[in-house]
This record gives C-alpha cells, sequence and structure tokens, in this order.
C-alpha cells in the first residue's frame, strides 16, 4: 500500500518562498502510471488543486497559481517537492500530496498546515 | 473558470439515505469522482469514474452521473459517515473541485 508523507516548515513568513516535500512509501515514483500531485485547503475552507508532475517531470499548473508554483521531482529519493514564492497569509493552508491515477485522487498525504505569518 | 456547486449541508437519520449532489455545466460527459473528508484528517475516495468503488469502500456508497447533476448516495447511513464530501471534474487539465456538503447523521 503507497503512503505519502508531506514534511516542511509549518511557518513562512509574508513575502518568503513556501517549501514542502512529500515522501512516497510503499511503490516507486518512476512507476510510469501515476502523476503527482499537490492540493491545499486553507482554514474551513475546500480544496484547491495546486498542481501536478510526472516521473519524467513533466508539469501541470493550476492557472491562478502558475505564476509562483514550482513542483519537482527527485526520482533517487522518491520524492517530489512544492515550492511558492511570494506567499501571503492567504496561502495559509493545510498542503496535501497526492497520487493521481489517471483522473482521480486514490492516495493522499495526511496534509502538512503551513501558515504564513510574520 | 469551471464550477462545481454543491449543497452546503445534508442531513439524514441514522439507517436512511443521503442523496448528495454536484452540478456543474455539461456534466453528462464528465467523469465524476467524490472525496470524503472527516474533521482534522485527509481526503479519502469514495467513488470515482461517476460509480466505481474504490476497495474497501462499502457497497452503501453509490455515485451517479446524469445531465447536468452527478450524486452520490449514502444508503443506511451510519454515524461514521458524518464527514464533508467533495465532488472532483477535470476542465482544461485542471482538477475542479465541488463546495464541499457537510453530512450530519440524525
Amino acid at each position: 500500500q503507497v503512503q505519502l508523507q508531506e514534511s516542511g516548515p509549518g511557518l513562512v513568513k509574508p513575502s518568503q518562498t513556501l517549501s514542502l516535500t512529500c515522501s512516497v512509501s510503499g511503490g516507486s515514483i518512476s512507476s510510469g502510471v501515476y502523476y503527482w500531485t499537490w492540493i491545499r485547503q486553507p482554514p474551513g475552507k475546500g480544496l484547491e488543486w495546486i498542481g501536478y508532475i510526472y516521473y519524467r517531470g513533466s508539469t501541470y499548473y493550476n492557472p491562478s497559481l502558475k505564476s509562483r508554483v514550482t513542483i519537482s521531482i527527485d526520482t533517487s529519493k522518491n520524492q517530489f517537492s512544492l515550492k511558492l514564492t511570494s506567499v501571503t497569509a492567504a496561502d495559509t493552508a493545510v498542503y496535501y500530496c497526492a497520487r493521481l491515477n489517471g483522473d482521480y485522487l486514490n492516495f493522499w498525504g495526511q496534509g502538512a498546515l503551513v501558515t504564513v505569518s510574520s | 473558470s469551471y464550477e462545481l456547486t454543491q449543497p452546503l449541508s445534508v442531513s439524514v437519520a441514522l439507517g436512511q439515505s443521503a442523496r448528495i449532489t454536484c452540478g456543474g455545466d455539461k456534466f453528462g460527459s464528465r467523469s465524476v469522482h467524490w472525496y470524503q473528508q472527516k474533521p482534522g484528517q485527509a481526503p479519502v475516495l469514495v467513488i470515482y469514474r461517476n460509480t466505481y468503488r474504490p476497495s474497501g469502500i462499502p457497497e452503501r456508497f453509490s455515485g451517479s452521473n446524469s445531465g447536468n447533476t452527478a450524486t452520490l448516495t449514502i444508503s443506511r447511513a451510519q454515524a461514521g459517515d458524518e464527514a464533508d464530501y467533495y465532488c472532483q471534474v477535470w476542465d482544461n487539465s485542471t482538477a475542479v473541485f465541488g463546495t464541499g456538503t457537510k453530512v450530519t447523521v440524525l
């Protein structure tokens, strides 16, 4: 059973860069079958898709975040990462990584709360 | 941008059926997925591609999609089904989530 685990700083200052890593276990990130995804959820609100990456490095981002988002992958470590630049309080959220199987998300990490505050 | 509309809340008596709708333009041609999220937990896939249940999801959960509305039905509702439920589709290579529905079991 594949498992995903987010890690990274829980507090980021405004205007700085949010960085998170998702470690995948129980399966290879290079299998070629899946895409690897980031989603976020502001406190008390709904889910927002951020983007995804394929093991070969191709990416697709939510147009609303595209100018600030970079998703990368490290197949040697079985990890993929998220960087979000120029953060504001509106970026405070629980950030989830998940595995995209075709068109649905069938495995999720437990989530990591990131607060943007000075 | 594409929008998915769900009722804010649905209440259901213990043992009865709850129906959660998800509306959007030209829905019938889209594949709809449903996620259950309990407080403080990550979402869990309960229905994919309109009608399919992942392994481990009770048969009490079922889905349909017709016209401009997709529906998640929870039969014989249990206290453990209390959660937020989100629908999800793809639009122009972008994943879109519904607004979410809070299900309360009375």
